[in-house]
Order: structure tokens, then sequence, then C-alpha cells
């Protein structure tokens, strides 16, 4: 059965704190493992990933994938309160139909 | 731009009624998506469109049914309202399936069974 599996399921940080969220999957067919951002609303797409050691960067958020162990992590530097949110891994298969295997979700607090 | 709009946005349905979510792209993407997400959970994919005509099961469908007659609309039915249905449902459209990358998603319908 594919599964992707996220951790931890929450967190909570103050202010200034780097975090680490990790992303591991079993799935066939493996094409691209993406990360989403979401606050009661629908996702926000923040990063795609296809390839081994490449890190992608967008600010104070970062992350790589590591299709040898069937993982991504995605960093968050000097967090700020508006980084609480719950952030999403999916994955997508070689199906070509672009359908999403998504993780249960970490839910991040980040108290002033 | 409108983009993927879903009506309604929040919806209390009793046990055992019927209703229709209402999905509708103005980007012409050949490819759209119905997901649900309950508390605490990722999204998971109910069903699937890669084009006007052609619907495909997700990972739960039990309990919904689609449609795609045109490019632009990919309605979701609800039959016979369960408790295990309350949910927020998110439409989901995109030009390419491919990577995933492409993909826009509604604001969500909130939907509550008693």
């Amino acid at each position: 059965e594919d599964k992707v599996v996220q951790s931890p399921l929450s967190l909570v940080v103050h202010e200034g704190d780097t975090v680490t969220l990790n992303c591991s999957y079993e799935v066939t067919n493996f094409r691209s493992l993406l990360w989403y951002k979401q606050e009661k609303k629908a996702p926000t797409f923040l990063f795609m990933l296809t390839s081994s050691g490449i890190e992608k960067k967008s600010g104070r958020l970062s992350s790589i994938l590591d299709k040898k162990e069937l993982f991504s992590i995605l960093n968050i530097t000097a967090t700020q309160t508006g980084d609480s949110a719950v952030y999403l891994c999916a994955v997508t298969q070689s199906s070509n139909t672009g359908k999403l295997i998504f993780g249960q979700g970490t839910t991040l607090q980040v108290k002033p | 731009n409108a983009g993927v709009t879903q009506t309604p946005k929040f919806r209390i349905l009793k046990i055992g009624q019927s209703m229709t979510l209402q999905c509708t792209q103005d980007m012409n993407h050949n490819y759209m998506y119905w997901y649900r997400q309950d508390p605490g959970m990722g999204l998971k994919l109910i069903y699937y469109s890669v084009g006007a005509g052609i619907t495909d099961k997700g990972e739960v469908p039990n309990g919904y049914n689609v449609s795609r007659s045109t490019t632009e609309d990919f309605p979701l039915r609800l039959e016979l309202a369960a408790p295990s249905q309350t949910s927020v449902y998110f439409c989901a459209s995109s030009s390419q399936g491919g990577t995933g990358n492409t993909i826009y998603f509604g604001e969500g319908s909130w939907l509550t069974v008693v």
C-alpha cells in the first residue's frame, strides 16, 4: 500500500527557533514530492522536489529529498508566529495523473 | 481571476440527505480532483478526472459520485449522507497532471452531517 508518513505530528517552538519536519514515503513509481503550508484553508504550494540532494530554498524555508532513503525534510530557520500552520507532504507517481498522496501533516505552533 | 470555485462554502446536512458540491474552474484544465480532509489529517483523494467524460476512483470513493460532462465542471454528489462524511472537501485542477506542482486548489467546502 502506498503511504506517506510525516513526523512529528505536532511541534511547539518559540520564535527564532529552527525546526525540521520529516516526511518519509513508500510508494510505487515515485515521481515527485511536494510540500504545502495550510492555514485553515486550502494548501499553499511551497516546494516540489524530484531529484536527490538538490536543496530548494525560499527565504527561511528549505527542503531536500533523499530518494535512496525515501524521505524529505523541510527546514524553517528563525521561525516567526506567521509560520504557525499545518505542513503537508505529498507524493505523486509516474502515472502522470497528478494525483497526490498526502501525509497526515505536521502542526507547527510558534509562540512569541 | 476566478481559478477554482467551490460552492457551497458551508453546509449542514441531515443523515440520509443528498447534496451536490459544485466545482468550476476557468483555466481550461483537463485534470480535476476531489479531496476530503478530516480533522488532523492530510487530504485523501475521492475521485479524479483526466478530461471531460472520464472519471476514476481515488482512495476513498465510497458514498460519493462524480460526473465530468464539461471541461469546466466537476460536481461531487453525496448520496445518503452519513456522519462519517463530515469533512472539509477540496476541489483542485491541473493543466497537465504530472509532477503535481501545477495543481490549483479551491477554497474548500465545510460539510457537517448531523
